[in-house]
């Protein structure tokens, strides 16, 4: 099955910098990796999300790029801003053949101090 | 307002006695799923039902029950619950089974419901 692992799994940055947020998967079969945010008290929700036939894709301050070759994936934030600080997972759909699996990394805190 | 509703948001227990989280969603969704979410393991799927009466288990679903007799209700069942089900549970539902043609329909999470066993 699928094996997703995400780093680093708490990370904190100043207000305006940038933040990455990475993983890598052991199944190539896998075709579409979504991110989730969760805030504090909250489910996770969707914010981005890329399909395999892809290389980068951005929505505002946000962007996903994926390897399709290394098998790996990231989550760019740039010019962060308090409300960013929340628990982001990554995840894999794998094809098992009956139905589609997402497989999730292990999330990561981030931090963005004033 | 189209949401995931889970009930209860926190609950103590004993082992061994029986509990019953519930799962409802308005949005006709198809797919209804539960995780797991402990610290430094993310989201681990337990149960999942691609449609009314059709459930399968996830990557961790000993010590659990589903069951989807109607679309809008899955509800999650710990018959016997023991300490190490002490953990935040997450139901989530989306239009179809996720794959990359639908991601339209993201997966829509409930809010949560801690449990504790003692």
């Amino acid at each position: 099955g699928e094996n997703v692992e995400q780093h680093p799994s708490t990370l904190s940055v100043q207000e305006g910098d940038s933040a990455v947020i990475k993983c890598t998967y052991s199944d190539s079969a896998s075709n579409y990796f979504p991110w989730y945010k969760q805030e504090l008290g909250k489910g996770p929700q969707l914010i981005i999300d890329i399909r395999s036939n892809v290389g980068e894709k951005k929505d505002q301050r946000i962007a996903v790029t994926l390897n399709k070759t290394a098998k790996h994936f990231s989550l760019h934030i740039t010019e962060t801003q308090p409300e960013d600080s929340a628990v982001y997972f990554c995840a894999a759909l794998e094809n098992t053949g009956t139905a589609s699996k997402l497989t999730f990394g292990t999330g990561t805190r981030l931090q963005v101090t004033l | 307002e189209a949401q995931v509703t889970q009930n209860p948001r926190y609950l103590i227990t004993v082992t061994g006695k029986k509990l019953t989280v519930t799962c409802s969603q308005n949005m006709n969704h198809e797919y209804m799923s539960w995780y797991r979410q402990d610290p430094g393991l993310g989201l681990r799927q337990i149960y999942y039902s691609m449609n009314v009466e059709v459930t399968d288990k996830g990557d961790v679903p000993e010590g659990y029950k589903v069951s989807r007799k109607e679309k809008r209700n899955f509800p999650l069942i710990l018959e016997s619950p023991s300490p190490n089900q002490t953990s935040l549970y997450f139901c989530a539902s989306s239009l179809s089974t996720p794959t990359p043609s639908s991601y339209n329909s993201p997966l829509h999470f409930g809010n949560g419901t801690r449990l504790t066993v003692t």
